[in-house]
């Protein structure tokens, strides 16, 4: 079961770039790496996913080693909105989905 | 629209007092699974389930039980409430592409 370690919390100033890094030693070779953002008192919500190399979309992108065991979430120029805990998770219907570990997360602030 | 609906979303009880928080989905996804969450402690898996009458364990399933009895309804069951299961909870859904979608939440305080 592919438990996740990431950073507790990370300042960042506006407009700069925020790499959060996750690990993920024990990834099985069906699972997939997805980043969520979750705003206080909100349930949290689905950012970017990946199985290797690099994706990007509108908000975000993500970086998976050849090894795949660890990731890291780029949010590009950060803004005041940005500040809130961003989770890794790990894991895939494939291999039984069971025990989607959260982790504590990574509480990102965001200073003017 | 794709949503997990929660109900109650706040609710305040008393130690013993048996309640009952519903989940629903409506995009047909088989695996359904409730989170607590705890300052500090981020979000721990309570039960899941991977289909209709399929249900496991989570990290802290002491003090809950669930049923699945429908694929849309999964279903929290505090048979005896206590103090220390006074917690913000979500239940979520995983998609096929592996994507979950959260509830809002219900926070329950236990007295």
């Amino acid at each position: 079961l592919a438990k996740t370690t990431q950073p507790i919390s990370m300042d960042s100033y506006e407009g700069q770039e925020v790499n959060i890094t996750c690990s993920h030693n024990n990834i099985a070779t069906n699972d997939y790496i997805t980043w969520y953002q979750q705003f206080p008192s909100q349930g949290p919500r689905f950012i970017i996913q990946g199985y290797k190399t690099k994706v990007t979309n509108e908000v975000a992108s993500l970086f998976i080693p050849a090894d795949r065991k660890s990731s890291t979430l780029s949010l590009p120029r950060v803004s005041l909105s940005d500040t809130a805990v961003y989770y890794c998770l790990v894991g895939a219907i494939k291999t039984g989905a069971n025990n989607l570990f959260f982790g504590t997360g990574t509480r990102l602030t965001v200073i003017p | 629209e794709a949503q997990v609906t929660q109900n109650p979303r706040y609710l305040i009880t008393v130690t013993g007092k048996k309640l009952t928080v519903t989940c629903s989905q409506n995009m047909n996804h088989e695996y359904m699974s409730w989170y607590r969450q705890d300052p500090g402690l981020g979000l721990r898996q309570i039960y899941y389930s991977m289909n209709v009458e399929v249900t496991d364990k989570g990290d802290v399933p002491e003090g809950y039980k669930v049923s699945r009895k429908e694929k849309r309804n999964f279903p929290l069951i505090l048979e005896s409430p206590s103090p220390n299961q006074t917690s913000l909870y979500f239940c979520a859904s995983l998609s096929g592409a592996n994507v979950l979608t959260f509830g809002a939440g219900s926070r329950l305080t236990v007295l």
